[in-house]
Parts: C-alpha cells; sequence; structure tokens
C-alpha cells in the first residue's frame, strides 16, 4: 500500500519560513515525480509545485515562485518543500502527490501551515 | 493554460445517482483530466484519470459506481448508487504549464 506522510507544519509568523517534509512508502520512489498541493481554509485545491524523478525538472505555482523550493532525497524516499517569506495567505493544509504523468494518483494526509502573528 | 470550470454545488438522493461536470477552456477539449475526491477530514483521494474519448483509468480500489464520460470539452464523473459517504468535494485536474484544478464541486447526498 502506497503511503505519503507529511510533516513540519505548524504556526509561523509572517516573513518566517518553515520546512516541509513528505515520506513515502509503498511505491518505488525514486520512478515517481513528485508534487505539493495546498488548500487555504474555504477554499479548493491550489497545485504548489512539481519536481520530477531525477530533480532535472522543477516547476512553481506563481504564487509561491521565488519563496519556495522543492527538494527530494531518493535514497530517502522523501520530499521536502522550504518555504520562505511566508505570508499569511500561504495559510493552508498542504499535501504532497506522486504521479507518473500528468495526474496525481497518491495522497498524503495532509500538514497544516499557519501563518499568523 | 488549460481552466477547468466545476459547478460549485450537486445535491442527489442516497442511493441514486449524479453526475458532475467539468468544462475545459476554448482551445483545450482533446485534454485528459483526473478526478479526485475530498472528503471531510481526509487528504484527497484519486478517483480516475478520464481521456478525451470517455476512456477512462481508475484508481486502485475505487469502486465501480464511479464511472467516467467525455462529450467534446466536457468532461463527467457518474456516482450510481450513491451512499453518504460519497458526499465532499469534487475536483477535476489537468495540466497545463503546472498543475490545473478546477473550483471544486460539493457533493451534498440527501
Amino acid at each position: 500500500e502506497v503511503q505519503l506522510v507529511e510533516s513540519g507544519g505548524g504556526l509561523v509568523q509572517p516573513g518566517g519560513s518553515l520546512r516541509l517534509s513528505c515520506a513515502a512508502s509503498g511505491l518505488t520512489f525514486s520512478s515517481y515525480s513528485m508534487n505539493w498541493v495546498r488548500q487555504a481554509p474555504g477554499k479548493g485545491l491550489e497545485w504548489v509545485s512539481y519536481i520530477s524523478s531525477s530533480s532535472s525538472t522543477i516547476y512553481y505555482g506563481d504564487s509561491v515562485k521565488g519563496r519556495f523550493t522543492i527538494s527530494r532525497d531518493n535514497a530517502k524516499n522523501s520530499l521536502y518543500l522550504q518555504m520562505n517569506s511566508l505570508r499569511a495567505e500561504d495559510t493552508a493544509i498542504y499535501y504532497c502527490a506522486s504521479s507518473t504523468s500528468f495526474d496525481l494518483q497518491h495522497w498524503g494526509q495532509g500538514t497544516l501551515v499557519t501563518v499568523s502573528s | 493554460q488549460p481552466v477547468l470550470t466545476q459547478s460549485p454545488s450537486a445535491s442527489a438522493s442516497l442511493g441514486a445517482s449524479v453526475k458532475l461536470t467539468c468544462t475545459l477552456s476554448s482551445g483545450h477539449s482533446d485534454y485528459a483530466i483526473a478526478w479526485h475526491q475530498l472528503q471531510p477530514e481526509k487528504g484527497p483521494r484519486y478517483l480516475m484519470r478520464l481521456n478525451s474519448d470517455g476512456s477512462h483509468t481508475k484508481g486502485d480500489g475505487i469502486p465501480d459506481r464511479f464511472s467516467g464520460s467525455s462529450s467534446g470539452a466536457e468532461r463527467y464523473l457518474t456516482i450510481s448508487s450513491l451512499q453518504s459517504e460519497d458526499e465532499g468535494d469534487y475536483y477535476c485536474q489537468t495540466w497545463g504549464t503546472g498543475g490545473v484544478f478546477g473550483g471544486g464541486t460539493k457533493l451534498t447526498v440527501l
């Protein structure tokens, strides 16, 4: 069974930083592209970032470009999201999701990030 | 960049069927999409990949009650024999210069 488990969420002040992690099991992690998706309170799903299986291709959504950095460690079956210069509008549940094509096939349960003073 | 449009809400009775719609923007009617379910207090769940010709591939463990179909720029998710646990938000998703989600449809099972 595929399991994706996010961690690292919490309360952070505006302008602060946070690093999210996603631990993967039950799949050949190095064969999958990975994504971060978020859902702000009362809002819909928003795609945040993508990283290919070998880390050779990376994309970001416009709202996080220049502030967030996605990375992965295939030896540790782990995905990361370094979030800097956080804003109130970054408050959301953050999910990691795996993909082999365009569709996000496996999802984690999410970790809550709250940006507030 | 494709845009996906969904009705904000839908409702149907327990045991009945419901058809949710996701509309692709002009010039993108040949795109495949994916359907995802977001249940209260749970993470998203991948339902299926749906191609422009209506063929679809379901995710692991998705019951036969869930099916997909296509017509032009419209992509449909049909849920038959509705159960209470089907209540939640349903999102369509595709890819442009990055991931693209529709606004979601909140399904209420009466």
